[in-house]
Parts: structure tokens; C-alpha cells; sequence
């Protein structure tokens, strides 16, 4: 099963806009991650908060953490045709290590 | 340095066959984590070695077999292969060390795709 849930499933923006994905879990954290992958290939590492932290930057992306509704967001500012990929939030489940992926969101920004 | 690697890129095989995937870790990790993706879904967590044990597991049968070797690398057994199994199968390494504080950040191999037919 997994725990995390992403929404939207879909989102379609132009180059230059700004794109959100939210992020739902059911139980709690040592920490969030969010990956990258791109048309089935492997995963790509972006960001990680931890669960004492409520925002980070990393270059264009902005991650925002709130463990009272067990949610977090992923923000990516001005987008790029080269952004366009699947994103998935994953938690850490009972053990080192074990993440918990939701199903993603399916980001394609239009030249 | 080279990141984390995987073969074959692609495979097909036949149902009640037995296939191997091979992973080898990032320089300087330790810590091999095996995940199952399904087209259209996240990927979910098959099982994790350290120290040439396994050390955790998802909700997977038995058919689903691994192996970490002294010098870290890692195998992917499935028996009796199933239509379902047909997935991409992502090999992901970490650093967990002794004593030391771990990295949480795991990084992930491009994948295997295997087809059963």
C-alpha cells in the first residue's frame, strides 16, 4: 500500500508559470522527500525536509512541511519544458530507510 | 565518481521462469534498497541489505529473493515469475555507517525493465 498521495495527478502549465504538487501521508515522520523521474527511467533526488523543518529552498523549488496535517508541497518556480517529468513525494516508513512513494504527479509544461 | 548501476536495462521473459537483477551502489555506500514500480504507479519497497543481510522488507512473497555481496553490490531474485511481476525494478543506495550519523538521501539506479510474457 502506499501512503502518500499526491495532487494533482496531472498538471499542464506553460513555460514560465509556476507549477505546485501537494503531497498527503497518513502516519508519521523522521522526514519527506521528493523525487524526479522522467519517462520511466530512475528516480532523481530533490529535496529532503526533515520533520522538526517547515520549508526549504533548493535552487527553483520550494518545499513547505506540516506535520500537524501531514502534508508538504512542492513548488517549482518559473518552469522549463526540461522540468516536465513525474514527481513523487516518499516518506520514511518504520525502518531506515524504507520509503513509501504516493503514486505522483505527471507535470508537462508547454514551450 | 559513478553513481548507482543496473543490468540489464531490459528484460523479457516467460511466465514460471526465474529471472536475476544486478545493482551496484553508489562509491562509498553500503546499503542496497530494492523497489518495484508498475506503470502508472510509485514505486514500492521490495526489501533493503546491509551488511549482506537482508534488514527490512516490504509485502512481497518469497519468490522475491536478494543477495549483498562483500563489495556491496546486489541481487534481485524472482522465482516462479507471475504476469504481475512484469515492472521496472529501481535498485536505490545509502550510506548507513557505524557509529557514524547515516545519510537519509538515497540515490537510485536507472532502473530494470522486465517483461513477462
Amino acid at each position: 500500500s502506499q501512503q502518500g498521495e499526491e495532487d494533482p495527478q496531472a498538471l499542464s502549465i506553460q513555460e514560465g508559470e509556476n507549477a505546485t504538487m501537494n503531497c498527503s501521508y497518513k502516519t508519521s515522520i523522521n522526514n519527506l522527500q521528493w523525487y524526479r523521474q522522467n519517462s520511466g527511467r530512475g528516480l532523481v533526488h530533490l529535496i529532503l525536509i526533515r520533520s522538526n523543518e517547515r520549508e526549504k529552498h533548493s535552487g527553483r523549488l520550494r518545499v513547505t512541511l506540516d506535520t500537524s496535517k501531514k502534508s508538504s508541497s512542492l513548488l517549482i518556480t518559473a518552469s522549463r519544458a526540461a522540468d516536465t517529468a513525474s514527481y513523487f513525494c516518499a516518506t520514511d516508513g518504520r525502518g531506515y530507510n524504507k520509503l513509501i512513494f504516493g503514486a505522483g504527479t505527471r507535470l508537462a509544461v508547454h514551450p | 565518481d559513478a553513481g548507482v548501476t543496473q543490468s540489464p536495462t531490459h528484460l523479457i521473459k516467460t511466465r514460471g521462469q526465474q529471472v536475476t537483477l544486478r545493482c551496484s551502489p553508489k562509491s562509498g555506500h553500503d546499503t542496497v534498497s530494492w523497489y518495484q514500480q508498475a506503470l502508472g504507479q510509485g514505486p514500492q519497497f521490495i526489501f533493503q541489505y546491509y551488511e549482506e543481510e537482508e534488514r527490512q522488507r516490504g509485502n512481497f512473497p518469497d519468490r522475491f529473493s536478494g543477495h549483498q555481496f562483500p563489495n556491496y553490490s546486489s541481487e534481485l531474485n524472482v522465482n516462479a515469475l507471475l504476469l504481475g511481476d512484469s515492472a521496472l525494478y529501481l535498485c536505490a543506495s545509502s550510506w548507513r555507517g557505524v557509529g557514524i550519523q547515516s545519510t537519509d538521501t538515497q540515490y537510485f539506479g536507472p532502473g530494470t525493465r522486465l517483461t513477462v510474457l
